[in-house]
C-alpha cells in the first residue's frame, strides 16, 4: 500500500480565512512533505518534516503554518492567505532510515481557490 | 541534486512504445534517476528509478547509458490513459526528508 490521502480535495477561501489541509499516510513513513504547484509549473517544496519536526522551511510566508501531530499526519494551516496563494497543494511521504526504498510517494492533493 | 533537462512534449499513437529521454550529465557518484508522471490535476505518481543498471517494474523500463549522463524512460505499449507529464529527477535518496527538485518535464499526448 502506497496510499497518501489528502482532504479536502477541493477548498475554496477568503483572504480572512482560517482553514486546514489534511494529510495521512499509514505506510510507518517518518518524512513528510508539503509542496506547491502552480498552474502549469512543476511542484515545487515548502516544508519536510522528519520523524516529526520541521527540518526544512523553504522560506515560506508564515500564514501558511505546518504542524506534524503524530507519525502518519501532516497539517498546513492557512491564515490570511493571498489570491496568488491559490493553487494544488501536495503531501508527500518517504522512509527516512538507512537503506531501502526512500521513494517520495504523493497524495492526490488540495486545489485551493483564495478569492 | 543535479539538473536534468527533457523535451517539452511529445505525441505517441497508442500501442506503440513511448520512449522519453533525459539528459542528467551532471548527475553525481550518489544521485539515482527518478521518473514521476503526473495525470491532469493528480498528485505526481511514482514510476521507476535506478542508479546504474537498466530497470523494469510493471509500468516502465529505465534504460541509463553507461556513463550515466543520460536515460530513457520506456512505456513498451502506450494507452490514452498514459497522456501525463514525465519528470526526469536526479535525486540521493540517502540524503532522506530532501525534496525532490521538477524540472518542466515532458507532456506525452497519446492519441488513438
Amino acid at each position: 500500500d502506497t496510499e497518501v490521502t489528502q482532504t479536502p480535495k477541493h477548498l475554496v477561501m477568503g483572504m480572512t480565512n482560517k482553514k486546514s489541509l489534511k494529510c495521512e499516510q499509514h505506510m510507518g513513513h517518518r518524512a513528510m512533505y508539503w509542496y506547491k504547484q502552480k498552474a502549469k509549473k512543476p511542484p515545487e517544496l515548502m516544508f519536510v518534516y522528519s520523524y516529526e519536526k520541521l527540518s526544512i522551511n523553504e522560506s515560506v510566508p508564515s500564514r501558511f503554518s505546518p504542524e506534524c501531530p503524530n507519525s502518519s499526519l501532516l497539517n498546513l494551516h492557512l491564515h490570511a492567505l493571498q489570491p496568488e496563494d491559490s493553487a494544488l497543494y501536495l503531501c508527500a511521504s518517504s522512509p527516512f532510515m538507512r537503506g531501502g526504498r526512500k521513494t517520495q510517494y504523493f497524495g492526490p492533493g488540495t486545489r485551493l481557490l483564495v478569492l | 541534486d543535479a539538473k536534468t533537462t527533457q523535451p517539452t512534449s511529445m505525441d505517441c499513437a497508442e500501442g506503440r512504445a513511448a520512449n522519453l529521454p533525459c539528459n542528467h550529465s551532471t548527475i553525481s557518484g550518489n544521485e539515482y534517476v527518478y521518473w514521476y508522471r503526473q495525470i491532469h490535476s493528480q498528485g505526481p505518481q511514482y514510476i521507476i528509478h535506478g542508479l546504474k543498471n537498466n530497470e523494469t517494474n510493471e509500468m516502465a523500463s529505465l534504460i541509463i547509458t553507461e556513463d550515466r549522463k543520460s536515460s530513457t524512460l520506456i512505456l513498451p505499449h502506450a494507452t490514452l490513459r498514459d497522456t501525463a507529464v514525465y519528470y526526469c529527477i536526479a535525486h540521493n535518496p540517502n540524503q532522506a526528508g530532501t525534496a525532490l527538485i521538477f524540472g518542466k518535464g515532458t507532456t506525452l499526448s497519446v492519441s488513438s
